[in-house]
């Protein structure tokens, strides 16, 4: 019944491990989303997946990979993982992209990932 | 580019008082403004938004905001507080150029006493 949902809840690596993190949805929208809360609570966008295609890539080490194998799931995988990756990922997702405002994100539980 | 700005990171209320969170955004184009809230432990929930229209929009759990151009502000306010509201609320914005790309204040915890 989860809209969006995530796997793992928690994840504790050591650094230099490579992880991945993934995403579904089943509310059949068309766009998926990553965002990286750190420890002060900030989030910030880092991908978006339209269609199975790439439209938003921000500033973000080349480490992080996003990959769409179909809509409905979007996964995050982390090479050679450092301290400063540290944080909640965030899955989200909406119907469209378009820029009316009304595309409402809905967002899943999100993953903690420690890294030590 | 677009930015928000969230004035005070805590805020605590009595249950029953007033709830007021304050977000101010900058943008040169027409704004959409969102208000999420963060239970512990979970992802966000979207609780309004105002796109164009109305400037006056209500959102779940009786919260409503205001969208101010003259003061570019989209202040968060629910009249009486209940233990439940207890949780971080995150201001975003977005424009029609950048498509559903969301841009987050940095939160604010509310803590409700009883």
């Amino acid at each position: 019944d989860t809209a969006v949902s995530q796997t793992p809840k928690y994840l504790v690596t050591q650094m230099g491990n490579d992880k991945s993190i993934k995403c579904e949805q089943n509310l059949g929208h068309d766009t998926m989303y990553w965002y990286k809360q750190d420890s002060k609570k900030f989030l910030k966008i880092m991908f978006s997946y339209n269609n199975k295609e790439l439209i938003i890539n921000e500033t973000v080490p080349n480490r992080f990979s996003p990959k769409s194998p179909d809509k409905a799931h979007l996964n995050l995988h982390i090479n050679s993982l450092e301290l400063g990756d540290s944080a909640v990922y965030f899955c989200a997702s909406s119907q469209g992209w378009t820029g009316t405002g009304n595309n409402e994100q809905f967002f899943g539980p999100g993953t903690r990932l420690t890294v030590l | 580019a677009q930015s928000v700005t969230q004035l005070g990171s805590h805020v605590s209320v009595s249950e029953g008082a007033l709830v007021l969170l304050r977000c101010n955004y900058s943008s040169s184009v027409p704004p959409y403004l969102f208000w999420y809230v963060q239970y512990p432990n979970q992802g966000l929930q979207l609780l309004l938004k105002y796109t164009t229209g109305a400037t006056l929009v209500k959102g779940i759990n009786g919260f409503e905001a205001e969208f101010k151009k003259s003061e570019t502000s989209f202040h968060l306010t629910k009249p009486s507080a209940h233990m439940s509201d207890a949780a971080e609320y995150f201001c975003a914005v977005t424009i029609k150029a950048a498509g559903n790309k969301l841009t987050f204040g940095g939160g604010t915890r509310v803590l409700v006493k009883p």
